[in-house]
């Protein structure tokens, strides 16, 4: 079946300190994969995409950035992380290859900016 | 650019009661449309969906019925209970686009 790993799942990192969140996917294979953010008292923005290894696509402009090594593995890092960037972050993939249309989530990552 | 625009929360529900949390959306050609739900803690799961114009997406007690002619995938509930306490999104899936588009969320707390 479908999983989707992500870690660390909480993490607080002082303000102009790198970021590294990690996605791995199992179960499916050449997946479009997704990192969405659903800040405090916000909806859930979508920051990147992949549609494959070495492809990415960004959304919105910031001090994130999003590679994706292998097939099945997301990063999404930072090399100076502000305040604003708190939040919930959500890696994502099409569930049962995307004929469904739907997404499947994983877990979340809690980051904390101080 | 497609979105969707859901009603703002916090909402609050004595149990038994009736749940209705509005969605309306701006896109081209025939999008997908779903609901997801966060409990707390947790990620997102799919709620319903639906895929074309009067189709009705159901679950778990949860009704929405995706209407073309008012863009809307209202949500709703007869009798709410205390753990259907969550974040409900409202999302759509544009025509051969890659990307799914939420709403910002709403916030159901139901009280015994």
């Amino acid at each position: 079946s479908q999983t989707i790993h992500q870690w660390p799942a909480t993490l607080v990192q002082p303000v102009g300190s790198p970021l590294s969140l990690e996605c791995t996917v199992e179960g499916t294979s050449n997946p479009n994969l997704y990192w969405y953010r659903q800040a405090a008292g916000r909806g859930l923005q979508l920051l990147f995409y992949s549609v494959g290894i070495g492809q990415i696509s960004s959304e919105v402009p910031q001090n994130l950035s999003a590679s994706r090594p292998q097939d099945r593995q997301f990063i999404l890092s930072s090399k100076k992380l502000l305040l604003s960037d708190s939040g919930f972050y959500l890696c994502a993939c099409p569930r049962g290859g995307g004929r469904t249309g739907e997404l499947f989530f994983g877990e979340g990552s809690r980051l904390t900016v101080l | 650019g497609d979105s969707v625009t859901q009603m703002e929360g916090p909402v609050t529900l004595s149990e038994e009661a009736f749940l209705t949390i509005n969605c309306t959306y701006t896109a081209t050609g025939y999008p997908s449309l779903f609901w997801y739900v966060q409990y707390p803690g947790e990620g997102l799961q799919l709620l319903l969906k639906a895929t074309k114009a009067d189709d009705k997406g159901s679950n778990k007690g949860f009704e929405a019925t995706y209407r073309k002619e008012t863009t809307s995938f209202h949500l709703e509930k007869g009798s709410v209970q205390v753990s259907d306490s969550a974040v409900y999104f409202c999302a759509l899936r544009g025509y051969n686009n890659n990307d799914m588009r939420f709403g910002a969320g709403t916030r159901l707390t139901v009280k015994p």
